[in-house]
């Protein structure tokens, strides 16, 4: 079974430049988390989608920070203008439902730096 | 609100050596509890999950973790580690009754397995 596929896995943008990252979710997987690991932290949840609607968003800075997930599969996640403090990991995670009992699996992220 | 407190940053142990790496979680509100492994420039792997039931966890990898309710703590634990054990540890819980079934994580543990 493919796991979660995560794009581009690495990135270097000058500041106040935007920068998007892509997620395709394992097959089946309606809901759909991003997640933001700065370096010597934990993982912080940025938004979660169920199929295709917005379930929190709640630490999504939304001035800078969007997020889509057309068609409830394959979502974007994107940054503009970039800050120097966005530099971290952008973890894509997916779940099969909603319940809190299910396994989130995790893609191997997207390293950002931001200079 | 839940948090997460993984009390060591770092734990350097000898190979073949047992070790315990610690969590103390707070909450208001029933949660389930997880274990996630990262080894280096990967993304998080589930180690095991408590939900209901027998205390006592047994996951992948050898590893294993009791859960504490009195003392609101999930420690992981290890027999004997190995080289390839070296890694970062994350614990991290969940509510229950959380419709979103979002993860909080902990700060995070660094397992430094020496020869």
């Amino acid at each position: 079974e493919a796991g979660v596929a995560q794009s581009p896995r690495y990135k270097i943008i000058e500041k106040r430049q935007s920068v998007a990252f892509w997620c395709n979710p394992i097959s089946g997987h309606a809901t759909l988390y991003w997640y933001q690991q700065i370096l010597g932290q934990g993982p912080k949840l940025l938004i979660q989608f169920q199929n295709n609607g917005v379930v929190d968003d709640s630490q999504l800075p939304k001035d800078r920070f969007s997020a889509e997930r057309l068609k409830g599969v394959d979502s974007t996640l994107k940054i503009q203008p970039a800050k120097l403090e966005d530099s971290a990991v952008y973890l894509c995670a997916s779940s099969l439902a909603r319940g809190t009992g299910n396994t989130i699996y995790f893609g191997e992220g997207s390293w950002l730096t931001v200079v | 609100a839940q948090s997460v407190t993984q009390l060591d940053s770092q734990v350097p142990v000898f190979e073949e050596a047992p070790v315990e790496l610690r969590c103390n979680y707070s909450s208001s509100v029933s949660v389930y509890l997880f274990w996630y492994v990262q080894y280096p420039n990967q993304g998080l792997q589930l180690l095991l999950k408590y939900l209901s039931g027998s205390t006592l966890v047994k996951g992948i990898n050898g590893f294993e973790a009791e859960f504490n309710k009195s003392q609101t703590s999930f420690h992981l634990r290890k027999p004997s580690v190995h080289i390839s054990d070296t890694a970062e540890y994350f614990c991290a819980v969940t509510m229950i009754y959380n419709q979103g079934g979002k993860l909080i994580f902990g700060q995070g543990t660094e397992l430094s397995v020496k020869p």
